[in-house]
């Protein structure tokens, strides 16, 4: 069945590491997407990608990075700049007004 | 500029009540869509329902049912007979079909809601 894979689920980061969270659609979609999500805050936009080899800055994208190689991969990685990384993370995948979005990844900061 | 408002933090409502959430939304665009997710404890977001800016139907699927209107820039959710269940986050989001936006959703803060047994 296809569909997106966020790993892990849970991941704790020590202050001061970089981390990679990693996620992967075999939906043969174009545009992939990471969002935050804080209490209270609902889900804010990291960076998006809609083609291979290209990506924006969405509107919280500082102290985040991206890649976007392969068409099916958009790996984020929350940096030591991040001052506030403790959140739920969502990527998301889309095509023609379709969106699939993954299980999410919980990160904590220990 | 807050594109998606959901001004109902959190509802409470006893089993068997119908409840309805507010969504009311912003956008300069003449085309967008408008959807609804919920949000489960255990975190993914599940799809609801898409609705084109075209299209001002409303929609009932089930126990679920949309109402849909240009005039008030609302989108509002009601679930009748509530269910245990349906205790969740719902999410109300608009994407805009402008390319400078990259498709991205703009979604509300979000309705808890808790149906009491």
């Amino acid at each position: 069945d296809g569909g997106i894979t966020q790993s892990p689920k849970y991941l704790f980061r020590k202050e001061g590491q970089n981390v990679t969270l990693s996620c992967e659609q075999n939906l043969n979609h174009d545009a992939m997407y990471w969002y935050r999500q804080d209490p209270g805050q609902g889900l804010r936009l990291i960076y998006y990608s809609q083609i291979v080899n290209d990506f924006q800055k969405g509107d919280i994208a500082e102290g985040y990075s991206v890649s976007r190689e392969k068409k099916e991969s958009f790996p984020l990685t929350v940096t030591s700049a991040q001052k506030n990384p403790t959140a739920f993370y969502l990527c998301a995948s889309s095509i023609a007004k379709v969106y699939t979005f993954g299980s999410g990844t919980r990160l904590t900061v220990v | 500029a807050q594109k998606v408002t959901q001004a109902q933090t959190e509802i409470s409502v006893v089993e068997k009540e119908d409840v309805t959430l507010d969504c009311v939304y912003e956008t300069r665009d003449t085309t967008y869509y408008l959807f609804w997710y919920k949000q489960p404890p255990s975190g993914e977001l599940v799809f609801l329902i898409r609705r084109n800016s075209f299209d001002e139907q409303n929609e009932i699927s089930g126990r679920y049912s949309w109402n849909f209107q240009k005039s008030t820039s609302s989108f509002n959710f009601t679930i009748t007979a509530s269910q245990v269940v349906d205790s969740a986050v719902y999410f109300c989001a608009l994407s805009e079909a402008t390319m400078h936006t990259g498709n991205q959703f703009y979604f509300g803060t979000g309705t808890s809601l808790t149906v009491i047994p």
